[in-house]
């Protein structure tokens, strides 16, 4: 168990509509990531925030937002969602600050767009 | 444009046999590297990394080799077990860009009993 937290597990919608993802960090991280993972496609880093602030975006697309909160859980928010927008959505977090130190991982939530 | 590449999606070995996966980068400002597990409807786990001022790091079974001049990293598992079956990334991340870690296609690796 990494001690990253996300729900849910599984998401199924259809096109056009707008979802949120929710994760929470390991006890102490102040960092949190997200990542997209594609069918047999590579983790695609999507957008970090550091205590409650955007800290860096990768290839998210503007119909993507994301933002942490005060007590540093976060949220990926999925809107006009299309088909191709399926995948595999991990958070991950990580200490930060303290350099060199690993992401850990979530499980992951699975979003389906029929 | 990949910056992180790992060039066979699969490998499959004997068990008790090493394991060699291998990782090239494009990127010379990447400084720290780390090699992730992942099962089925899992998370990545993080395995182990090193950082650019070392050419080895060890940990158990595995060992990750880095070689800045040639910019590639293997990690080699001895010996291999058929729980170590799974698909493993080679991730990097730079100081200087807010370690934003980027990671690799991964390799799919089989351990046969």
């Amino acid at each position: 168990d990494s001690g990253v937290t996300q729900t849910p597990k599984h998401l199924i919608t259809a096109t056009g509509q707008r979802v949120t993802l929710r994760c929470s960090p390991r006890s102490g991280d102040l960092s949190v990531y997200w990542y997209q993972q594609s069918l047999d496609q590579g983790l695609q880093f999507l957008i970090q925030y550091y205590n409650g602030e955007e800290r860096a975006k990768g290839n998210i697309l503007e119909r993507f937002s994301a933002q942490q909160f005060p007590d540093l859980h976060s949220e990926l928010n999925l809107s006009s969602l299309e088909l191709g927008d399926s995948a595999l959505y991990f958070c991950a977090s990580s200490v930060q600050g303290a350099v060199n130190s690993p992401l850990h991982f979530g499980n992951g939530t699975r979003l389906t767009v029929t | 444009d990949q910056q992180v590449k790992q060039n066979s999606p699969s490998l499959s070995v004997q068990e008790g046999r090493i394991s060699i996966l291998n990782c090239d980068y494009t990127n010379s400002m990447f400084d720290y590297f780390l090699w992730y597990k992942k099962y089925p409807a899992e998370g990545p786990t993080f395995l182990i990394s090193i950082s650019s001022i070392k050419d080895k790091n060890e940990d158990g079974r595995f060992t990750v080799f880095l070689n800045k001049s040639a910019k590639h990293l293997s990690l080699h598992i001895v010996p291999s077990q058929p729980g170590d079956s799974a698909v493993y990334f080679c991730a990097a991340s730079a100081l200087n860009y807010g370690q934003n870690f980027v990671f690799g296609p991964g390799t799919r690796l089989s351990v046969l009993p």
